[in-house]
């Protein structure tokens, strides 16, 4: 199995620029996160989906963040208008929600790690 | 509310010697808790979790934990520590019933000497 895919690995772009990362699930995983990691905040969940439907989009800090999951195999994370704040790496992470067994373990991608100018 | 401590940002160990990784967890109802290890510029891998039974856990690499449900803790363990087990460790927790969040604790550098 390729594990969790996300692209690009790593970004640079200007502020005000919109910045779209993209994952890929491990093929039959039904939950999808999406997190950011930063030397100030540590790990925090951004928003994830089941079964391709946001359950939970707390963590996602404004506006300017959106997240999409059009289908099983696929998810974006679009950051729109971008801010030098939002310089972090960007997990993606999948899991297998099994109803008789509610002990999902989550594998995560290699992450992107986002500059903003 | 869930929450996960790892009261240690950095563990120094000489390698040959045994290793801890501490965690203390809160939740409600029973907790399901992980241990995560992420390399320099790498993602998180699973290393090991707790589910139910056994108190003591083995997973990946050779480590293991073991649950302690009166102290609420969940600390990780090795008993020869190896140079290349140097890496930033993460404790997560999740409550039993509920959905899929898992609550991070703020990770613990170790670095293991030759």
């Amino acid at each position: 199995d390729a594990g969790v895919i996300q692209s690009p690995r790593h970004e640079v772009t200007e502020m005000g620029q919109e910045v779209t990362l993209r994952c890929k699930p491990i093929s039959g995983h039904n939950s999808l996160f999406w997190y950011r990691q930063t030397m100030m905040r540590g790990l925090e969940l951004l928003i994830y989906f089941n079964n391709n439907v946001p359950i939970d989009d707390s963590g996602m800090p404004e506006d300017r963040f959106s997240a999409k999951m059009p289908n099983a195999s696929f998810s974006t994370l679009k950051i729109q208008p971008s801010e030098p704040r939002d310089s972090a790496v960007y997990f993606c992470a999948s899991s297998l929600k099994e109803l008789a067994q509610d002990s999902d373990t989550q594998y995560f991608g290699p992450g992107t790690r986002l500059t903003v100018l | 509310a869930q929450s996960v401590a790892q009261p240690e940002d950095q563990v120094n160990v000489a390698e040959g010697n045994p290793l801890t990784v501490k965690c203390t967890y809160s939740v409600s109802g029973n907790p399901y808790l992980f241990w995560y290890v992420q390399y320099p510029n790498r993602g998180l891998q699973f290393l090991l979790k707790y589910i139910t039974g056994d108190n003591l856990v083995k997973g990946s690499y050779g480590f293991e934990a073991e649950f302690n449900k009166s102290q609420t803790s969940f600390h990780l363990k090795k008993p020869s520590a190896l140079v290349s087990d140097s890496a930033l460790y993460f404790c997560a927790v999740r409550a039993s019933r509920g959905g899929g969040k898992l609550i991070f604790g703020q990770g613990t550098e170790l670095s293991v000497k030759p």
